[in-house]
């Protein structure tokens, strides 16, 4: 089975700009998450998408956004780019159906990120 | 303040040493994984515990979950440089999943 796959792998902005990230989940997997990771901050969560719906949510401003489509592949979108959004990005999916208790989560390589 | 708290933040050892690394909360989680990730990787799934006192190995790792579920242990037998990388341990409650901000580990030849 393929694993969890995003493009670019790198990416290179400046100031002002926004950016869209893809992540194609592991084939039959319906969530899809989204992180940010800095060397200072840790992997933080950005967002959850289950069956195209948004399910949680972090503490990210609202320049920071998702969606999920049918076939359950997604993208972020970061608009006004700051410099301090220069990080790894990286998506994972689980199954994660209701009620699902082991919430096992397999990551993509990762987009790294440079706001100039 | 981390959900889940990693100890020790940083740890550098010689090849052959071993070491045990620790994840604690004062949550309950029904399932708790830890991961490895090399630099510009995404994180690899090493181990998922779902069960009280679990214990699971993978080879010179040992892992275990606490008796509440609320903590876990990774310890590391006669570390290889290999083993090198950053290790996140991440609880799962219904659907929401959180991580610690990890143990980087370096095993010097």
């Amino acid at each position: 089975k393929a694993g969890v796959t995003q493009t670019p792998r790198y990416l290179i902005k400046t100031r002002g700009q926004q950016v869209t990230l893809s992540c194609s989940p592991i084939s039959g997997h319906r969530s899809v998450s989204w992180y940010q990771q800095t060397p200072g901050q840790g992997l933080q969560f950005l967002f959850e998408y289950f069956s195209e719906t948004q399910r949680n949510k972090g503490n990210f401003p609202g320049r920071f956004s998702g969606r999920q489509f049918s076939n359950s592949r997604s993208e972020m979108n970061v608009s006004t780019l700051e410099l301090g959004d220069s990080a790894l990005y990286l998506c994972a999916s689980r199954t994660a159906g209701a009620g699902s208790s082991y919430n096992e989560q397999f990551f993509g390589p990762g987009t790294r990120l440079t706001v100039l | 303040t981390q959900l889940l708290e990693q100890s020790p933040q940083f740890l550098s050892i010689q090849e052959g040493e071993n070491l045990t690394v620790y994840c604690n909360s004062s949550s309950v989680f029904s399932s708790l994984q830890w991961y490895r990730q090399e630099p510009g990787e995404g994180p690899v799934l090493l181990v998922t515990v779902v069960t009280g006192g679990e214990v699971k190995k993978l080879k010179r790792l040992t892992f275990q979950f606490g008796d509440a579920r609320k903590d876990s242990s990774l310890h590391i037998t006669a570390a290889q440089p290999g083993d090198t990388g950053l290790y996140l341990c991440a609880g799962g409650r219904n659907n929401d999943m959180r991580f610690g901000a990890g143990t980087r580990l370096t095993v010097k030849p």
